[in-house]
């Protein structure tokens, strides 16, 4: 079984939809959540990160972690075709490495 | 854009070969990481350099070899190539130091290794 699970998708939206990605952990010692954007042939690029459970918001992105359910999600309002890539939650334990450990990645297209 | 350059962008080698990837971190930022990407997969860990010493490594054998150098560039190196070393590898850089902000991780647009 993988540390970090997360629903590859793929992920098809219309433009304006609400999106809901999540991923779902086995590992107590995660304290940092991620969530990184890849579109095609780039690098990921961090979009949200958290220590807490509890929300934390962002423009129209929302991160919510559950520690006690081992659980985070990210939810994008008002999508835009812009939006369409690949999701990646990433996690972290204390220390100081702070190596990440990543879920496999969702594919999202939001529609025009 | 992150301030991290990789190079080269695409690379060609035959099983049994040797690859040096470079990486260029953000300027102040003294922590560098390197993951590697299959295709359709997450970034999986390959170790860490803090001041240019190896500060961590994941689960890879050590014919997977890194450095640092004192001007915020990196090397991986990886001998013996195999067939399932085809992958993105990806560098990311970040202040270090142990908390938050500075431990948060930033990455190049990486480098397309095909092994044939």
């Amino acid at each position: 079984q993988k540390e970090v699970e997360q629903d590859p998708g793929p992920l098809s939206v219309p433009e304006g939809a609400i999106v809901s990605l999540n991923c779902t952990y086995s590992n107590s010692a995660f304290q940092y959540f991620m969530w990184y954007r890849q579109y095609s042939r780039k690098g990921p690029e961090l979009l949200m990160y958290t220590y807490s459970s509890g929300n934390k918001e962002d423009g129209r992105f929302t991160a919510q972690v559950d520690k006690s359910s081992k659980y985070i999600s990210l939810f994008i309002r008002d999508s835009q075709p812009s939006d369409s890539a690949t999701y990646l939650c990433a996690m972290s334990s204390s220390g100081s490495a702070r190596q990440l450990t990543f879920g496999s990645g969702t594919q999202l297209t939001v529609l025009p | 854009e992150t301030g991290v350059t990789q190079s080269p962008t695409h690379l060609i080698k035959t099983r049994g070969q040797q690859v040096t990837l470079r990486c260029s971190s953000q300027s102040g930022h003294n922590t560098v990481s390197w993951y590697q990407q299959a295709l359709g997969q997450g970034p999986q860990f390959i170790f860490q350099y803090y001041r240019e010493e190896e500060n961590g490594r994941g689960n890879f054998p050590p014919r997977f070899s890194g450095l640092q150098f004192p001007n915020y560039s990196s090397e991986l190196n990886v001998n013996a190539l195999e067939l399932d070393d085809s992958a993105l590898y990806l560098c990311a850089s970040s202040l270090g130091g142990g908390g938050l902000r500075t431990d948060t991780q930033y990455f190049g647009p990486g480098t397309r290794l095909t092994v044939l």
